[in-house]
């Protein structure tokens, strides 16, 4: 089965400061997609931005951007201009593109520091 | 459309008895998982349904199951509760047909067993 790792417990950044939080993952497909999912505190997990293994261009959403290696399996996500609003557990997941079932890591809290 | 909804959304029980939980997946989607979320172990991924049939299935006993209707609603059952089965269940439910479709989550129900 396919492992989502991430090593990052817990993570703090100031408001209007980057953050990176990381994600590696192990598999020996080559076709995959990868996600950035997103849990505030009220509990709805929404979807952050989302990834195509085969495109190798990174993929941006406003502040939101992923750095993707395929070679070294990492796919972190690069928050910039932090808010408050940003404070709240990332989840990154992984699906086989043949595959049904979405593998996630252990998530990373994140805290913002006004 | 209406987001994925999910009932009860607080539930308390005690040990040995048996709950139910019910998911309604966004319209038009007929994929729906369900995931067990505890604060140390994550999202655990219990199974998944589509188009009634159960397609894929976590590591969990037998006393979790699950099943789906026609209209793609889902219920999940877990029979002689255990103290451990506290949790938060997400359901999430997903369109099937593109490459990269998404699963999206509900807000999850609050299971807690005394």
């Amino acid at each position: 089965a396919q492992t989502v790792t991430q090593s990052q417990p817990e993570m703090s950044v100031q408001e209007a400061e980057t953050v990176t939080l990381s994600c590696t993952y192990d598999t020996s497909e080559s076709d995959y997609y990868l996600f950035w999912y997103k849990q505030p505190p009220s509990r709805q997990m929404i979807l952050v931005i989302r990834q195509e293994a085969y495109k190798q261009q990174n993929a941006t959403e406003n502040r939101f951007s992923v750095n993707f290696q395929k070679a070294a399996k990492s796919f972190s996500l690069k928050i910039s201009d932090s808010q408050l609003g940003d404070a709240a557990m990332y989840f990154c997941a992984y699906r086989s593109a043949t595959g049904n079932q979405f593998y996630f890591g252990t998530g990373t809290s994140l805290t913002v520091i006004p | 459309k209406a987001g994925v909804t999910q009932t009860p959304r607080y539930l308390i029980k005690t040990r040995g008895q048996q709950v139910t939980l019910s998911c309604s997946p966004i319209s038009g989607h007929r994929s729906v998982s369900w995931y067990q979320q505890t604060p140390g172990q994550g999202l655990q991924f219990l199974f998944e349904y589509f188009s009634e049939t159960q397609r894929n299935k976590g590591n969990f006993p037998g006393r979790f199951s699950g099943r789906q209707f026609s209209n793609s609603r889902s219920e999940m059952n877990v029979s002689t509760l255990e103290l451990g089965d506290s949790a938060l269940y997400l359901c999430a439910s997903r369109p099937t047909g593109t490459r990269m479709d998404t699963q999206y989550f509900g807000p999850g129900t609050r299971l807690t067993v005394l």
